[in-house]
């Protein structure tokens, strides 16, 4: 079964750091574009940041640029978003996704992992 | 705000088809092919629908369609059934200085 399992959410203070991971299994993870999206309590979708399979291009949205760090080990078929500086802002379920072969669509989706920012 | 632009609340009865809507910018949804859409229900992870504009994941029923002219895309959902109650986002590929995109969702009430 093709499944991706997030982990490492939780409470953080402002300022502080997190560091999220997500298993993959039942693919080819390293020949796969990998994706972090998140989504705030009762608000929209946000994509926060993508990796394509051989680390060659990484994108980060504007908010998260300098603060937030994807990176993946395709050995151990897993994605990871190192999150420093974290503000009240990025309170959200923090969702891994796979790109889909033709690229740029999330075809697969993790069950998410909420990260919560407060003092 | 949202880079592309939905309509917050869509409605329709059962059997009945309604269409939501999707409004970017040609540097988004009308520079590229690369429009999806995905299905949320509550506390759920959202589910792919719709890609590459008009294409559909196997699995996703028929009834489910998707469409684009210029710089606005639409998901047409005909045959309503009560299981398409759901939160419905399109997202777009942006170039590589915002990349992806989403919108900022439409909440489907099946009537």
């Amino acid at each position: 079964e093709v499944q991706l399992v997030e982990s490492g959410g939780g409470l953080v203070k402002p300022g502080g750091s997190l560091r999220l991971s997500c298993a993959a299994s039942g693919f080819t993870f390293s020949g796969y574009t990998m994706n972090w999206v998140r989504q705030a309590p009762g608000k929209g979708l946000e994509w926060v940041s993508s990796l394509s399979s051989t680390n060659t291009y990484i994108y980060y949205e504007d908010s998260v640029k300098g603060r937030f760090t994807i990176s993946r080990d395709n050995a151990k078929n897993s994605l990871y978003l190192q999150m420093n500086s974290l503000r009240a802002e990025d309170t959200a379920v923090y969702y891994c996704a796979r790109d889909s072969r033709s690229g740029y669509a999330f075809d697969i989706w993790g069950q998410g992992t909420m990260v919560t920012v407060s003092s | 705000q949202s880079a592309l632009t939905q309509p917050p609340s869509a409605s329709g009865s059962p059997g009945q088809s309604v269409t939501i809507s999707c409004t970017g910018t040609s540097s988004d949804v009308g520079g590229y092919n690369f429009v999806s859409w995905y299905q949320q229900h509550p506390g759920k992870a959202p589910k792919l629908m719709i890609y590459e504009v008009t294409k559909r994941p196997s699995g996703v029923p028929d009834r489910f369609s998707g469409s684009k002219t210029g710089n606005t895309a639409s998901l047409t959902v005909s045959g309503l059934q009560a299981e398409d109650e759901a939160d419905y986002y399109c997202s777009s590929y942006a170039g590589s200085n915002n990349y992806m995109v989403f919108g900022g969702g439409t909440k489907l009430t099946v009537l």
